[in-house]
């Protein structure tokens, strides 16, 4: 079964500190991967996405992610948090030979400490 | 382009009546997906579809929900009778090549 992990339901880091994500996924192979930001009462918006090639990806907002295949992991990072990053974090894996379905995991809250 | 457009942004309905969700895709794009978001659940796929034809809605819940895509510019997401527990908010994407793109949600409030 598809199965994508964010381990962290809760994250505090202070304002300037570095951030990382965390995300799991369970496939055979390699699926394709995104990293989706929500703030309170909005909607969702693409941070970066993965397909292949360079692992390290760059997103917007100064965020990065990282695919390793041997750990099934695409943590997402930023090397210095500003309090406008407060939000909900979505990891999401698609397998596009089942057809496209976008699957996320449970969401880690990131609060940012003034 | 102005994005997925969902319609009504808020609805608060009464437990026994019908609730029609809207949506709008993004022009080219040939899947749409409808999802609904809740504290306990998270994000949820309720159902998706290609090319308007549904491909996979084993995420609905029950009979209670269906949903259509007429054309490639719309779609609908009905619930006959709401419940309470339905309570949620509910978000197109549409998608093409890779890209997904969310709606803004709407908002769904059964009382």
């Amino acid at each position: 079964a598809q199965s994508v992990t964010q381990p962290d339901i809760h994250i505090t880091v202070s304002e300037g500190a570095s951030l990382e994500l965390r995300c799991n996924y369970s496939y055979g192979a390699t699926p394709y991967l995104f990293w989706y930001v929500q703030s309170p009462g909005q909607g969702l918006q693409l941070l970066l996405k993965y397909f292949s090639g360079d692992t390290l990806v760059q997103g917007i907002k100064g965020f990065e992610a990282e695919f390793k295949r041997s750990q099934s992991s695409f943590n997402l990072r930023k090397p210095s948090v500003h309090w406008s990053d407060a939000a909900e974090y979505f990891c999401a894996v698609v397998r596009y030979n089942q057809g496209g379905k976008l699957i996320f995991g449970q969401g880690t809250e990131l609060s940012v400490k003034p | 382009d102005a994005g997925v457009i969902q319609s009504p942004r808020h609805e608060v309905t009464e437990m026994g009546q019908e609730v029609t969700l809207r949506c709008k895709p993004i022009s080219g794009h040939d899947y749409l997906f409808w999802y609904r978001q809740t504290m306990m659940r998270g994000l949820e796929l309720l159902i998706y579809f290609n090319n308007n034809v549904p491909i996979d809605d084993s995420g609905m819940p029950e009979d209670r929900f269906s949903a259509k895509m007429p054309n490639a510019s719309f779609s609908t997401l009905k619930i006959q009778p709401s419940e309470p527990r339905d309570s949620a908010v509910y978000f197109c994407a549409s998608s093409a090549g890779g890209g997904y793109t969310f709606g803004s949600g709407t908002r769904l409030t059964v009382v």
